[in-house]
């Protein structure tokens, strides 16, 4: 069955820097969409980045261009997060998420790791 | 970015009553290809995400058919034919057709 789990999610000052990987099963990875999506009780639910199959496309939300980067490993069936000046409103629980063999968004989601940004 | 309003914020529903949810897009939703990629999810508290309905009115694998997704152009609905206690949650609408991909801002389902 699908799975993917997220972690690497902690407390980091603002200005800091984390990285979230999100570890996958249960399909043929390399063959996926994979997006992050965070979700904060000020925001609900935001969009942050898209990576395709093979890594030559990628999308980024403005809130996160230029801070934020996607990437993705196929040997090791999980798709990463580096998360750099982090800021305050970066806090929340962040979810990767696949789409299906059609391209539709988001039919597995990870359980969500939690990302705290505070001095 | 494509504005996503869901309606209403909160939903007070009865027990083996239907209950139905509005979801409109700021533009429309019809892709280059002519499909239309909009999405609903239900997040039940303390859980992830989970998607329902693809593509308007596709229902997702082991999702009851009491679910129903209806729509087109800007204006969407999620419709419950009879809420069980198990569809107590948050839904969310998605558009998945312009970058960046936007969320509606959830509608809370309860008793």
């Amino acid at each position: 069955q699908v799975q993917l789990v997220e972690s690497g999610g902690a407390l980091v000052k603002p200005g800091g820097s984390l990285r979230v990987s999100c570890a996958a099963s249960g399909f043929t990875f390399s063959d996926y969409y994979m997006s992050w999506i965070r979700q904060s009780p000020e925001k609900g639910l935001e969009w942050l980045a898209y990576i395709n199959s093979g890594g030559t496309k990628i999308y980024y939300a403005d809130s996160v261009k230029g801070r934020f980067t996607i990437s993705r490993d196929d040997a090791k069936n999980s798709v990463y997060l580096q998360m750099n000046s982090l800021r305050v409103e970066d806090t929340a629980v962040y979810y990767c998420a696949k789409a299906d063999d059609n391209g539709d968004f988001f039919d597995y989601w990870g359980q969500g790791t939690l990302v705290t940004v505070s001095s | 970015d494509v504005v996503m309003t869901q309606s209403p914020l909160s939903l007070p529903v009865t027990l083996g009553q239907p209950a139905s949810i509005s979801c409109r897009s700021a533009q429309s939703l019809v892709y280059s290809d002519g499909k239309t990629y909009l999405s609903w999810f239900q997040q039940r508290p303390g859980q992830s995400p989970r998607r329902l309905i693809y593509k308007v009115s596709n229902r997702d694998s082991g999702v009851p058919d009491r679910f129903s997704g209806s729509g087109s152009g800007t204006d969407f609905t999620l419709k419950i034919s009879r809420v069980e206690a198990e569809d107590i949650g948050v839904y969310y609408c998605m558009q998945g057709t312009h970058w960046p991909l936007t969320f509606g801002g959830g509608t809370k389902v309860e008793i």
